[in-house]
């Protein structure tokens, strides 16, 4: 089946430093992209989100970059801090499937001081 | 905006016994809601979607008997897990689908532990 993964499983980055966060997609059909933050023992919380007709789109530290011929999207924080330790999945909205999200694997993002 | 509250954040149950577990969204109105599992180290599996005024509509290999969804209103959403077992034993985790933008908020999860 179709799925959404993520290239690097755990990665570590020093307070202050730009993190960036892959993930590859194979749903040809997917046409909404969100990013989320899950923190140790809590639900999952929205970052931010892109839809299939833009290549990029940025907030508040966080930039989202959808590449859709190679299928890739990735989340990129800056001036990463302690509290963005937490492990980020990205998630793929398939529209002609009920508007269901399939998630990605899960990357753990840890701040060193 | 767009707040999802879940009840119990945590329960502990024997098993064979019976638990209900609340999803709400507290600011908004949610025509869909989505009920997902989490073991540990793992991504959020889809269990069901919750559809208001409607039968839910379960993914495969989930039992439509033993996890019982009903979403009464529009802002509220429940998952039961008849004849609890060990195994059971899970986070489990709900969203609510904003409509105008089709983003899913999460409630904060519910630790269950069946003993």
């Amino acid at each position: 089946g179709e799925s959404v993964g993520l290239h690097l499983p755990t990665l570590s980055v020093q307070e202050g430093d730009n993190s960036i966060i892959n993930c590859a997609y194979s749903n040809s059909a997917s046409d909404y992209f969100i990013w989320y933050k899950q923190e140790s023992g809590k639900g999952p919380q929205f970052i931010i989100d892109i839809r299939s007709n833009m290549d990029k789109r940025q907030g508040q530290r966080v930039t989202v970059l959808l590449n859709k011929t190679v299928k890739h999207l990735s989340l990129q924080i800056a001036a990463t801090q302690p509290g963005d330790s937490a492990v980020y999945f990205c998630a793929e909205n398939i529209g002609d499937s009920g508007n269901k999200l399939v998630f990605g694997a899960g990357t753990i993002l840890r701040v060193k001081s | 905006g767009a707040v999802v509250s879940q009840h119990p954040s945590w329960v502990i149950c024997k098993s064979g016994t019976s638990v209900k577990i609340e999803c709400r969204s507290l600011d908004f109105q949610a025509t869909t809601m989505f009920w997902y599992r989490q073991f540990p180290k793992q991504s959020l599996m889809l269990m069901a979607t919750s559809n208001e005024g409607s039968k839910a509509t379960y993914e495969q290999g989930v039992e439509k008997d033993k996890f019982l969804i009903n979403h009464a209103s529009l802002t509220l959403s429940t998952l039961t897990v008849t004849s609890a077992h060990p195994e059971d034993s899970s986070f489990y985790i709900c969203s609510a689908r904003l409509t105008s933008t089709d983003t899913q908020y999460f409630g904060p999860g519910t630790r269950l532990t069946v003993l």
